[in-house]
């Protein structure tokens, strides 16, 4: 069965430093990779998607930037973080584009 | 108007009692349709697929209909446990775009 990690569960980070969550997933081979944000009591926004290695689309520009260097393997990155990029960070996987995503547990990430 | 709309909620309702949520979706090429739920702090996890003849698992209903561009999810006899935020998810054009979510909570 497939199963999808991400880590830290939790992490506190300063202003201005940098960032980088990994997320990984077992049982597939290429999955359609995602990165998403959720801010309090907000929904959840599509950050970075991926089809393949190397193969990254972005969906908002912001100061984050995404890879992934393995085929089941997903980094989201940042050089320097903003207070506003606290939030509830998820990482999903899926068979095909129209297909159902499934969540790993999540990253929430506050900064300070 | 947004591509996708839910009521946020938050629905009160007494355990054992029936209750519907709706969520519009704005693009009439929308493809495909699911329903997930969230628990407080946790990951959404797939309730249900919706499709274009409506289906059914255990207590959960969900139908589609696509001239009024909405699906449905209705849950009979709800449980203590079903509370938690339901989001309705669209497929379009291999974009997918998630709703804000409707909050349920269960009464005893």
């Amino acid at each position: 069965s497939q199963t999808i990690h991400q880590w830290p569960a939790t992490l506190v980070q300063p202003v201005g430093s940098p960032l980088s969550l990994e997320c990984t997933v077992e049982g597939t081979s290429n999955p359609n990779l995602y990165w998403y944000r959720q801010a309090a009591g907000r929904g959840l926004q599509l950050l970075f998607y991926s089809v393949g290695i190397g193969q990254i689309s972005s969906e908002v520009p912001q100061n984050l930037s995404a890879s992934r260097p393995q085929d089941r393997q997903f980094i989201l990155s940042s050089k320097k973080l903003l207070l506003s990029d606290s939030g509830f960070y998820l990482c999903a996987w899926s068979v095909g584009t129209q297909d159902t995503q499934y969540f790993g547990p999540g990253t929430r990430l506050t900064v300070l | 108007r947004k591509e996708v709309e839910q009521d946020p909620g938050p629905f009160n309702v007494p355990e054992g009692a029936t209750v519907a949520f709706n969520c519009t979706y704005s693009n009439s090429a929308s493809q495909s349709f699911f329903w997930y739920r969230q628990d407080c702090r946790k990951e959404p996890k797939l309730l249900m697929s919706v499709y274009s003849s409506g289906n059914e698992d255990g207590r959960f209903t969900a139908q589609l209909n696509r001239a009024s561009q909405y699906i449905s999810l209705l849950i009979r006899d709800s449980k203590l446990s079903d509370s938690a935020t339901y989001l309705c998810v669209v497929n379009r054009d291999d974009k997918i775009i998630f709703g804000k979510g409707t909050r349920l909570h269960i009464l005893p």
